[in-house]
């Protein structure tokens, strides 16, 4: 399958602050990646597709100007969390779509908002 | 709308015993559907998928699935589970545009 990462693994930030997840498609091009969050003892809930070129598209309830997604290349998408505060707090988790059927998924990134 | 419900919130068994993980799925169309495991604090890793043909599909790790269109299930079976099995299992069906939907998850305790 394919292989996924995301940076950082883990982080902490202060209220209002803005923190920057990286997401990076390491053995192929990925023209779609996935991000969702993931809240304690729960399921993945999808936030957004990122496409590659184009604006993401989110998914009902997640503010767009909350979470800014960046896919400026075929393996790197950002996820950007504006003016953090600690109900932000969460596990993020990206994924890529390969071959359109499967999706594979990064470590994911535990975010922190003190 | 596609849904997928996990019934069980926790199982435990003994090392050695049979394990299945129920799966139930709402979709309208012959739906893709997948098993992924999820260690603490670890991303998902896919155990195994099933998208036409034979109804029983393998996966990693011993663990296999059955497809049951009559009965919308899809459940995750292992005849003989390992310490290291101790995780939690997630159902998810591939919908339109390729996005997913999990199911809330099965966690998984293994007594020695």
């Amino acid at each position: 399958g394919a292989v996924v990462s995301q940076h950082p693994s883990w982080v902490i930030c202060k209220s209002g602050t803005s923190v920057k997840i990286e997401c990076r498609s390491l053995d192929f091009q990925a023209t779609t990646m996935f991000w969702y969050r993931q809240f304690p003892k729960q399921s993945l809930m999808l936030m957004a597709t990122s496409n590659e070129g184009s604006k993401a598209t989110y998914e009902q309830g997640v503010e767009k100007d909350k979470f800014l997604i960046n896919h400026a290349s075929l393996t790197l998408s950002t996820l950007t969390v504006t003016s953090a505060h600690p109900e932000d707090s969460s596990f993020y988790i990206c994924s890529v779509s390969h071959n359109t059927d499967t999706q594979y998924f990064g470590p994911g990134t535990r975010l922190t908002v003190l | 709308a596609q849904s997928v419900t996990q019934p069980d919130i926790h199982i435990t068994v003994s090392e050695g015993a049979s394990l299945e993980l129920r799966c139930n799925y709402s979709y309208g169309a012959t739906p893709y559907l997948f098993w992924y495991v999820q260690s603490p604090g670890q991303g998902l890793q896919l155990l195994l998928k099933y998208f036409s043909g034979d109804t029983l599909v393998q996966g990693i790790k011993g663990f296999e699935a059955e497809f049951k269109r009559s009965q919308s299930s899809f459940n995750l079976r292992k005849p003989s589970v390992h310490w290291s099995d101790a995780a939690e299992y997630f159902c998810a069906v591939g919908g339109d545009f390729n996005k997913f939907y999990f199911g809330s998850g099965t966690k998984l305790n293994v007594k020695p």
